[in-house]
């Protein structure tokens, strides 16, 4: 079946650090791969995405590539911003399942100034 | 061009108690999915529907059945409510050539008593 698994939070740094939020995914078919971000009391934003293998996704410096022969997809940042506090998700969507989204369960990301 | 909305924003129930979520789709997505997001957890598929049908369901029982509006919008329903089911309920919608890629409302904070 399908699944996410995501780097457990949570994660504390220093504003202009690095920052990798690893995830890694299962899937019998060919998934499309997406980092959503949630900000407190929100509902969900995408923030980047790559449909095929190899395909790098990036977006507000974020970046995220498809690698599928170790299934993973982990986010980074080059120089993370207090404004960049909030929780991050893994998806997939498999066209096989109709394009249902399988989330994985959150890295909760907070930057101290 | 608004986004997904959703409606109300909050809700307070009390066990046993049936409850309706409502769900306008962002203009031009003929593709509704629903998903409920338990506190500290990524959001679970639920259903999704298009062309006014049920096309997808997740593991959730039959106290969870939905509708889908000629305009696209759409309602959730749950019946016989339990205090598991409080929760986030988030909606998203997508159109139909593209529906690898979801755009998320605010969501509905559902809280059973």
């Amino acid at each position: 079946g399908n699944s996410v698994t995501q780097m457990e939070g949570p994660v504390t740094l220093s504003e202009e650090a690095f920052l990798t939020i690893n995830c890694t995914y299962t899937a019998t078919g060919y998934p499309s791969l997406f980092w959503y971000v949630q900000y407190p009391g929100e509902g969900l934003q995408l923030l980047l995405k790559a449909t095929k293998a190899d395909d790098k996704g990036s977006n507000k410096g974020f970046e995220a590539t498809y690698r599928k022969e170790t299934t993973s997809f982990h986010l980074e940042k080059g120089s993370v911003q207090v404004s960049d506090s909030a929780v991050y998700f893994c998806a997939l969507s498999d066209l096989n399942t109709g394009n249902q989204f399988y989330f994985g369960t959150g890295t909760s990301l907070t930057v101290i100034p | 061009d608004a986004g997904v909305t959703q409606s109300p924003t909050h809700l307070i129930k009390t066990r046993g108690q049936q409850v309706t979520l409502r769900c306008s789709p962002k203009s031009g997505h003929d593709t509704v999915s629903w998903y409920q997001q338990a506190l500290g957890q990524g959001p679970q598929f639920i259903f999704q529907y298009y062309e006014e049908e049920e096309r997808q369901r997740g593991n959730f029982p039959d106290r969870f059945s939905g509708h889908q509006f000629p305009n696209y919008s759409s309602e959730l329903n749950v019946n016989a409510l339990l205090l598991g089911d409080s929760a986030l309920y988030l909606c998203a919608s997508s159109p139909l050539e593209l529906r690898e890629t979801q755009y998320f409302g605010p969501g509905t904070r559902l809280l059973v008593l």
